[in-house]
């Protein structure tokens, strides 16, 4: 079974610019959620999507948006970067149910210049 | 936000059991105790999670206290490629809750 794959792996943008990362879940995964990665906050949770519907939101400004296709693949964007905005950023995938574990992809490093 | 403790760094030889501590002072009834590691810029990989009672894969163990206040995720023979940050989280288990709040962390480093 095929993990969860990210696109692109590394990514180089200016200030201003806007950005859009992909994930596609495991096969049969109907939640998806993503995460940011910095040295200096660690591991945030950005938003999860269910069934194409955003479920839950961390907070992060409204600069961060996503949205999730009916075959579960997901899409989040940044618009105006940010120097700051240089991350990690990662998807997890899990079934269902709340009481299961999430895989997550290699993610995403976003470079903003 | 995070609601669990661990040491910062710990240090185990290879070969040796790796134990890892964790402290929750302040789960709830319906939340599970959840592990992931990340090896150095990777993404997080699952490991394991429990409720109350002790937990074995192939991967580790977990043992949580009766109180359920803390809990050890125990490497019975760690390997070098165990080297990696790990993460305790703890997790409601309804429907929903996917959201994965993460502390620091312990920094684990297996030596030859």
């Amino acid at each position: 079974k095929a993990g969860v794959t990210q696109t692109p792996r590394y990514l180089i943008k200016t200030r201003g610019q806007q950005v859009t990362l992909s994930c596609s879940p495991i096969s049969g995964h109907r939640s998806v959620s993503w995460y940011q990665q910095t040295p200096g906050q660690g591991l945030q949770f950005l938003f999860e999507y269910f069934s194409e519907t955003q479920r839950n939101k961390g907070n992060f400004p409204g600069r961060f948006s996503g949205r999730q296709f009916s075959n579960s693949r997901s899409e989040m964007n940044v618009s105006t970067l940010e120097l700051g905005d240089s991350a990690l950023y990662l998807c997890a995938s899990s079934l269902e149910s709340g009481n299961t574990e999430a895989f997550f992809g290699q993610g995403t490093r976003l470079t903003v210049v | 936000d995070a609601k669990t403790t661990q040491p910062t760094s710990m240090d185990c030889a290879e070969g040796r059991a790796a134990n890892l501590p964790c402290n929750h002072s302040t789960i709830s009834g319906n939340e599970y105790v959840y592990w992931y590691r990340q090896i150095h810029s990777q993404g997080p990989q699952y490991i394991i999670h429990g409720l109350k009672n002790n937990e074995t894969n192939e991967m580790a163990s977990l043992i949580i206290t009766e109180d359920r206040k803390s809990s050890t995720l125990i490497l019975p023979h760690a390997t070098l490629r165990d080297t990696a940050v790990y993460y305790c989280i703890v997790r409601p288990s309804y429907q929903g809750a996917q959201k994965l709040v993460f502390g620091q962390g312990t920094r684990l480093t297996i030596n030859p």
